[in-house]
Protein backbone atom coordinates (compact mmCIF):
# COMPACT_ATOMS: atom_id res chain seq x y z
CA UNK A 1 0.00 0.00 0.00
CA UNK A 2 0.77 3.50 0.10
CA UNK A 3 3.71 4.95 2.64
CA UNK A 4 4.38 8.10 3.83
CA UNK A 5 8.30 8.50 5.40
CA UNK A 6 8.97 11.73 7.85
CA UNK A 7 11.62 12.14 9.38
CA UNK A 8 13.05 12.52 11.74
CA UNK A 9 10.66 11.14 14.03
CA UNK A 10 11.66 12.66 17.09
CA UNK A 11 14.17 16.09 17.55
CA UNK A 12 15.33 18.56 20.10
CA UNK A 13 16.73 21.90 19.58
CA UNK A 14 17.44 24.98 21.04
CA UNK A 15 15.60 28.20 20.65
CA UNK A 16 16.26 30.23 18.04
CA UNK A 17 17.39 27.75 15.64
CA UNK A 18 15.66 26.20 12.26
CA UNK A 19 14.10 22.95 12.14
CA UNK A 20 14.01 21.10 9.17
CA UNK A 21 10.93 17.91 8.58
CA UNK A 22 10.94 15.96 5.17
CA UNK A 23 7.64 13.87 4.37
CA UNK A 24 8.19 11.47 1.50
CA UNK A 25 5.80 9.20 -0.39
CA UNK A 26 7.51 6.26 -1.21
CA UNK A 27 5.54 4.06 -3.51
CA UNK A 28 3.06 6.60 -5.28
CA UNK A 29 3.51 10.41 -6.62
CA UNK A 30 2.02 12.58 -4.12
CA UNK A 31 0.35 15.74 -5.86
CA UNK A 32 -0.68 17.29 -3.02
CA UNK A 33 0.98 17.50 0.99
CA UNK A 34 -0.52 18.39 4.08
CA UNK A 35 1.30 19.52 6.86
CA UNK A 36 -0.62 19.48 10.43
CA UNK A 37 0.16 20.14 13.90
CA UNK A 38 -0.95 18.41 16.81
CA UNK A 39 -0.81 19.92 20.42
CA UNK A 40 -1.69 16.76 23.41
CA UNK A 41 -4.38 15.53 23.58
CA UNK A 42 -6.08 17.52 20.91
CA UNK A 43 -6.86 17.20 17.34
CA UNK A 44 -5.14 17.79 14.41
CA UNK A 45 -4.96 21.32 12.83
CA UNK A 46 -3.88 21.95 9.43
CA UNK A 47 -1.04 24.19 8.55
CA UNK A 48 -0.80 24.40 4.88
CA UNK A 49 -1.60 22.37 1.86
CA UNK A 50 1.31 22.26 -0.34
CA UNK A 51 1.07 21.34 -4.43
CA UNK A 52 3.96 20.00 -6.61
CA UNK A 53 5.98 23.13 -7.92
CA UNK A 54 3.53 25.79 -6.02
CA UNK A 55 3.97 28.11 -3.08
CA UNK A 56 2.06 26.50 -0.41
CA UNK A 57 -1.50 27.86 0.54
CA UNK A 58 -1.37 28.22 4.68
CA UNK A 59 -4.42 28.25 6.65
CA UNK A 60 -5.63 31.58 8.97
CA UNK A 61 -2.96 32.18 11.52
CA UNK A 62 -0.34 30.68 10.66
CA UNK A 63 2.68 31.78 9.83
CA UNK A 64 3.87 31.60 6.36
CA UNK A 65 7.34 33.05 7.10
CA UNK A 66 7.63 30.94 10.36
CA UNK A 67 7.03 27.50 8.95
CA UNK A 68 8.18 27.32 5.17
CA UNK A 69 7.18 24.70 3.33
CA UNK A 70 8.60 23.14 0.18
CA UNK A 71 7.49 20.60 -2.38
CA UNK A 72 9.74 20.73 -4.85
CA UNK A 73 9.10 17.21 -6.73
CA UNK A 74 6.05 15.05 -6.14
CA UNK A 75 7.29 12.44 -4.11
CA UNK A 76 9.08 15.03 -1.15
CA UNK A 77 7.68 18.15 0.63
CA UNK A 78 10.10 19.55 3.95
CA UNK A 79 8.23 21.94 6.61
CA UNK A 80 11.26 23.83 8.13
CA UNK A 81 10.89 25.33 11.76
CA UNK A 82 12.44 29.10 11.46
CA UNK A 83 13.81 30.31 14.79
CA UNK A 84 12.10 28.12 16.80
CA UNK A 85 10.73 29.19 20.05
CA UNK A 86 9.44 26.27 23.06
CA UNK A 87 5.79 27.84 21.72
CA UNK A 88 6.59 25.54 18.53
CA UNK A 89 6.94 22.34 20.17
CA UNK A 90 4.47 20.14 18.99
CA UNK A 91 3.90 16.65 17.02
CA UNK A 92 3.91 17.77 13.65
CA UNK A 93 2.45 15.31 11.01
CA UNK A 94 2.57 15.29 7.09
CA UNK A 95 -0.39 13.54 4.85
CA UNK A 96 0.06 13.18 0.86
CA UNK A 97 -2.27 12.42 -1.20
CA UNK A 98 -2.67 11.06 -4.77
CA UNK A 99 -5.11 12.70 -6.22
CA UNK A 100 -7.70 10.44 -5.34
CA UNK A 101 -10.34 11.62 -2.59
CA UNK A 102 -10.04 8.03 -0.52
CA UNK A 103 -6.00 8.01 -0.82
CA UNK A 104 -4.58 9.94 1.99
CA UNK A 105 -1.62 8.33 3.76
CA UNK A 106 -0.39 9.69 6.87
CA UNK A 107 3.97 10.15 8.01
CA UNK A 108 4.63 9.20 11.18
CA UNK A 109 4.70 12.21 13.00
CA UNK A 110 7.95 14.43 14.30
CA UNK A 111 7.49 15.52 17.54
CA UNK A 112 9.96 18.60 18.28
CA UNK A 113 11.04 20.04 21.50
CA UNK A 114 12.19 23.53 21.37
CA UNK A 115 14.75 24.33 24.33
CA UNK B 1 -17.05 26.46 9.00
CA UNK B 2 -17.42 22.79 9.65
CA UNK B 3 -17.69 21.44 13.00
CA UNK B 4 -16.59 17.89 13.59
CA UNK B 5 -17.40 16.89 17.25
CA UNK B 6 -16.76 13.21 19.07
CA UNK B 7 -16.85 12.00 22.70
CA UNK B 8 -13.72 12.52 24.10
CA UNK B 9 -13.08 9.06 25.83
CA UNK B 10 -14.99 5.34 25.48
CA UNK B 11 -14.24 2.52 27.86
CA UNK B 12 -15.34 -1.24 26.47
CA UNK B 13 -14.64 -5.01 28.00
CA UNK B 14 -12.38 -6.70 26.02
CA UNK B 15 -14.69 -9.14 23.80
CA UNK B 16 -16.89 -6.29 23.90
CA UNK B 17 -18.11 -4.10 20.78
CA UNK B 18 -16.81 -0.43 20.72
CA UNK B 19 -19.13 2.26 19.13
CA UNK B 20 -17.52 5.78 18.61
CA UNK B 21 -19.34 8.43 17.49
CA UNK B 22 -19.01 11.47 15.62
CA UNK B 23 -21.57 14.60 14.20
CA UNK B 24 -21.14 16.99 12.31
CA UNK B 25 -22.53 19.99 11.36
CA UNK B 26 -21.54 20.66 7.16
CA UNK B 27 -24.04 18.04 4.91
CA UNK B 28 -21.56 18.72 1.76
CA UNK B 29 -18.85 16.30 2.62
CA UNK B 30 -17.83 14.07 0.20
CA UNK B 31 -16.14 11.24 2.05
CA UNK B 32 -16.06 10.35 5.33
CA UNK B 33 -13.55 8.63 7.44
CA UNK B 34 -12.04 6.90 10.47
CA UNK B 35 -8.61 7.10 11.22
CA UNK B 36 -6.59 5.15 14.07
CA UNK B 37 -3.52 7.16 16.33
CA UNK B 38 -1.58 5.32 18.72
CA UNK B 39 0.66 7.15 21.04
CA UNK B 40 3.38 9.02 19.78
CA UNK B 41 2.37 7.80 16.00
CA UNK B 42 1.09 9.42 12.70
CA UNK B 43 -2.88 8.49 12.04
CA UNK B 44 -3.36 4.84 10.11
CA UNK B 45 -6.80 4.90 7.76
CA UNK B 46 -9.08 2.43 9.02
CA UNK B 47 -12.03 2.59 6.63
CA UNK B 48 -13.88 5.58 4.95
CA UNK B 49 -17.43 5.73 3.56
CA UNK B 50 -18.69 7.92 0.32
CA UNK B 51 -21.39 10.21 1.39
CA UNK B 52 -24.19 8.57 -0.52
CA UNK B 53 -24.07 5.31 1.56
CA UNK B 54 -25.09 4.69 4.60
CA UNK B 55 -23.49 1.39 5.95
CA UNK B 56 -19.96 -0.03 5.08
CA UNK B 57 -18.68 -3.12 6.81
CA UNK B 58 -14.95 -4.33 6.55
CA UNK B 59 -14.03 -7.41 8.83
CA UNK B 60 -14.30 -6.09 11.84
CA UNK B 61 -15.82 -2.79 11.51
CA UNK B 62 -18.54 -1.08 10.57
CA UNK B 63 -19.55 2.21 9.22
CA UNK B 64 -22.71 3.87 9.86
CA UNK B 65 -23.82 7.17 8.19
CA UNK B 66 -26.61 9.07 8.97
CA UNK B 67 -27.06 12.08 7.01
CA UNK B 68 -30.54 12.90 8.07
CA UNK B 69 -29.10 13.22 11.26
CA UNK B 70 -25.26 14.19 10.41
CA UNK B 71 -23.84 11.09 12.32
CA UNK B 72 -21.22 8.88 11.35
CA UNK B 73 -20.25 5.92 13.91
CA UNK B 74 -17.72 3.83 13.65
CA UNK B 75 -18.12 -0.32 15.41
CA UNK B 76 -15.61 -2.08 16.43
CA UNK B 77 -16.86 -6.11 16.97
CA UNK B 78 -14.81 -8.34 19.44
CA UNK B 79 -13.03 -5.19 20.54
CA UNK B 80 -9.38 -6.16 21.83
CA UNK B 81 -6.35 -4.89 23.45
CA UNK B 82 -4.80 -3.80 20.49
CA UNK B 83 -7.58 -1.33 19.60
CA UNK B 84 -6.40 0.97 22.30
CA UNK B 85 -5.73 4.28 20.54
CA UNK B 86 -7.15 7.18 19.41
CA UNK B 87 -9.95 7.47 16.92
CA UNK B 88 -10.60 10.45 14.41
CA UNK B 89 -13.54 11.02 11.91
CA UNK B 90 -12.86 13.40 9.04
CA UNK B 91 -14.40 14.81 6.80
CA UNK B 92 -13.66 15.48 2.85
CA UNK B 93 -15.33 18.16 0.87
CA UNK B 94 -14.51 17.52 -2.74
CA UNK B 95 -10.61 20.03 -2.19
CA UNK B 96 -8.89 17.48 -0.80
CA UNK B 97 -8.50 19.27 2.64
CA UNK B 98 -9.39 16.95 5.92
CA UNK B 99 -11.53 18.33 8.40
CA UNK B 100 -10.92 15.70 11.67
CA UNK B 101 -12.99 15.76 14.72
CA UNK B 102 -11.53 16.11 18.05
CA UNK B 103 -10.86 12.48 18.63
CA UNK B 104 -12.20 9.37 20.87
CA UNK B 105 -9.86 8.03 23.31
CA UNK B 106 -10.90 4.03 23.55
CA UNK B 107 -9.52 2.12 26.55
CA UNK B 108 -10.26 -1.23 26.38
CA UNK B 109 -11.12 -2.87 30.12
CA UNK B 110 -9.10 -6.40 30.82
Amino acid sequence: GAVVSQHPSRVICKSGTSVKIECRSLDFQATTMFWYRQFPKQSLMLMATSNEGSKATYEQGVEKDKFLINHASLTLSTLTVTSAHPEDSSFYICSASSGQLYGYTFGSGTRLTVV
Amino acid sequence: GEDVEQSLFLSVREGDSSVINCTYTDSSSTYLYWYKQEPGAGLQLLTYIFSNMDMKQDQRLTVLLNKKDKHLSLRIADTQTGDSAIYFCAENFGNEKLTFGTGTRLTIIP
